[in-house]
């Protein structure tokens, strides 16, 4: 069965400054990878996925993620925090079933 | 275009009580359709999924069923709620690797 484990339940950035959270996975067949955003009391949001192609791939709002097989890894990436991108993140993966399996999930707050 | 509703958005009902969150889904045929719970500090749990009409998997026993009486409507339900089943309840949809577009949510308290 396929997991996923997200580096750090809390991290704190100034604005302006590289958010980077970590993701990796275990899947015994090629995965496919996904990361949500979730603000309070709301769904959650597709920021990027990968299923096949370009390893890095870009989403909305400014985040990119790029899959790293050798390190079964699926790092978010944003050059600069915005205030608005304080929420909490999830790293999910799945294979041919279509189940996503998400990891625990990473606070994001922003410090003016 | 696609859309997803979920409904009522926030619920408190007594222990003992009955249970009936609704989803539905519109612009699109024969969705997987998923309810997943989000307890307080915790991560996302998938509780039951379903492939089409009438076929329901669940992924954990508890205390909890779920319904798909029509290709587009999933049902989470309970005959008696306890008060560990207060949570956010998520309902999701996916037609092949899309990846799951959510619903907006049900806060349920048990009280």
């Amino acid at each position: 069965a396929q997991s996923v484990t997200q580096l750090g339940s809390h991290v704190s950035v100034s604005e302006g400054a590289l958010v980077l959270l970590r993701c990796n996975y275990s899947s015994s067949v090629p995965p496919y990878l996904f990361w949500y955003v979730q603000y309070p009391n709301q769904g959650l949001q597709l920021l990027l996925k990968y299923t096949t192609g370009a390893t890095l791939v870009k989403g909305i709002n400014g985040f990119e993620a790029e899959f790293k097989k050798s390190e079964t890894s699926f790092h978010l990436t944003k050059p600069s925090a915005h205030m608005s991108d304080a929420a909490e993140y999830f790293c999910a993966v799945s294979v041919r079933d279509y189940k996503l399996s998400f990891g625990a999930g990473t606070t994001v707050t922003v410090r003016a | 275009s696609q859309t997803i509703h979920q409904w009522p958005a926030t619920l408190v009902q007594p222990v003992g009580s009955p249970l009936s969150l609704e989803c539905t889904v519109e612009g699109t045929s024969n969705p997987n359709l998923y309810w997943y719970r989000q307890a307080a500090g915790r991560g996302l749990q998938l509780l039951f999924y379903s492939v089409g009409i009438g076929q329901i998997s669940s992924e954990v026993p508890q205390n909890l069923s779920a319904s798909r009486p029509q290709d587009r409507q999933f049902i989470l339900s309970s005959k008696k709620l306890l008060l560990s089943d207060s949570g956010f309840y998520l309902c999701a949809w996916t037609v092949g690797a899309s990846g799951y577009t959510f619903g907006s949510g049900t806060r349920l308290t048990v009280v």
